[in-house]
């Protein structure tokens, strides 16, 4: 089964509102999580690397006002994109490395969130 | 970081072996080859990953040259769901940076 979540799997919101994504691993603790950004027929483009309890770390060319991440937890990262315009409509994946004993270390990726702002 | 470059289409017959190479010349001694596969409209998957050795679990074989600059993921009898664009990552930290994939059609 999954090991990462995301929620909502797919959200419509009007421009100028804000929106968030949340990242759970389910089962095991993360202190760093990650985010993407995947555009139709693109490849993910990594955003940014979430820290539990400090501040994230952001790919060069990615606003971090716009797409502010917070993980508060060692089990939650969420990604609220502020003030959202139609170009922001993307899909918005995470990722977590498994460290459990018997998980090979694995990073797994949630099922992903698509983001359509109208 | 180790740039890889894989072929950017593949078509493999259903029931087939599926045999999807990567390029990987500059990889670091301390860089792990994964591979992921991303079908439509979905988070990746992981299949597998290795340092130095060949490695199979259910999904797949990956099988790495002895001078590592070099990989073949192998998918032993190839299903129609195995439809995908599949990554060949180099990475030494979590943070993986994907390339443009090899989108593999099966057909029947």
């Amino acid at each position: 089964g999954a090991v990462v979540s995301q929620h909502p799997s797919r959200v419509i919101c009007k421009s100028g509102t804000s929106v968030k994504i949340e990242c759970r691993s389910l089962d095991f603790q993360a202190t760093t999580m990650f985010w993407y950004r995947q555009f139709p027929k693109k490849s993910l483009m990594l955003m940014a690397t979430s820290n539990e309890g400090s501040k994230a770390t952001y790919e060069q060319g990615v606003e971090k006002d716009k797409f502010l991440i917070n993980h508060a937890s060692l089990t939650l990262s969420t990604l609220t994109v502020t003030s959202a315009h139609p170009e922001d409509s993307s899909f918005y994946i995470c990722s977590a490395r498994d460290f459990r004993p018997g998980s090979g270390n694995t990073i797994y990726f949630g099922e992903g969130s698509w983001l359509t702002v109208v | 970081d180790a740039k890889t470059t894989q072929p950017p289409s593949m078509d493999c017959a259903e029931g087939r072996a599926a045999n999807l190479p990567c390029n990987h010349s500059t990889i670091s001694g301390n860089e792990y080859v994964y591979w992921y596969r991303q079908i439509h409209s979905q988070g990746p998957q992981y299949i597998i990953h290795g340092l130095k050795n060949n490695e199979t679990n259910e999904m797949a074989s990956l099988i790495i040259t002895e001078d590592r600059k070099s990989s073949t993921l192998i998918l032993p009898h190839a299903t129609l769901r195995d439809t995908a664009v599949y990554y060949c990552i180099v990475r030494a930290t979590d943070k993986l940076i994907f390339g443009t994939g090899t989108r593999l059609q099966v057909f029947p």
